[in-house]
């Protein structure tokens, strides 16, 4: 069964204090990872989309890096309005126009 | 600007009541779909329609209904038969292979 994890289920920093964020897969014929922010309330806003292990993507104070297995989203020098929920979300091979989400990391950065 | 629009931000059901949550976008984008968001779960597939007067179930239909008249509307409706509804749901569209954009969802609430 194709799976997506995100660890940690949340996390607190304080301002400037780098740190990262994973997504683990397990999917048949991974076609895309895609990395949203949701903010309390709100509907998911896209961030990032990676095609293939080794391909990196920069936002920002954002950067997000996939391997086979998993997908990591570095967080540098953080401010309070990072502050927000992070999901990651696979499209394999079978799904076709489905995605299968994480649960997401909840992230607080304080001042 | 284009984008997505659900309405209303937060509804209400009694007991027994059918509701319908409107969903419409103006990004001519052909795929539309439904999610349910559950605290710490991920988002979870209920409808997509890839054109017009078409859909498909996704992984939790039951108790759910979905019309596709409008390529810009796809209005999902709560009924009496989904025993659990209070939830987080949101609208998304798709055009080919990019992410999704998402609307701001609405909260439902059993009373």
């Amino acid at each position: 069964e194709d799976q997506v994890t995100q660890s940690p289920e949340a996390l607190r920093l304080q301002e400037g204090e780098s740190s990262s964020l994973n997504c683990s897969y397990t999917v048949s014929g991974l076609r895309g990872l895609f990395w949203y922010r949701q903010d309390p309330g709100k509907g998911p806003e896209f961030l990032f989309t990676l095609y293939s292990a080794g391909e990196e993507k920069e936002k920002e104070r954002l950067k997000a890096t996939l391997t086979k297995k998993e997908s990591f989203l570095h967080i540098t020098a953080p401010k309070p309005e990072d502050s927000a929920t992070y999901l990651c979300a696979v499209q394999a091979g079978n799904y076709g126009q489905n995605f299968v989400f994480g649960p997401g990391t909840r992230l607080s950065v304080l001042p | 600007d284009g984008g997505i629009t659900q309405s209303p931000k937060y509804l209400f059901r009694k007991e027994g009541q059918n509701v319908t949550l409107s969903c419409e976008q103006n990004l001519n984008h052909d795929a539309m779909y439904w999610y349910r968001q559950d605290p710490g779960q991920g988002l979870r597939l209920i409808y997509y329609s890839q054109i017009v007067n078409d859909f498909q179930k996704g992984d939790i239909a039951e108790g759910y209904s979905v019309s596709r008249e409008k390529k810009e509307s796809f209005p999902l409706t709560v009924t009496s038969a989904q025993k659990n509804p209070t939830a987080f749901y949101l609208c998304a569209s798709r055009k080919g292979n990019y992410g999704y954009t998402f609307g701001s969802g609405t909260r439902l609430t059993v009373v």
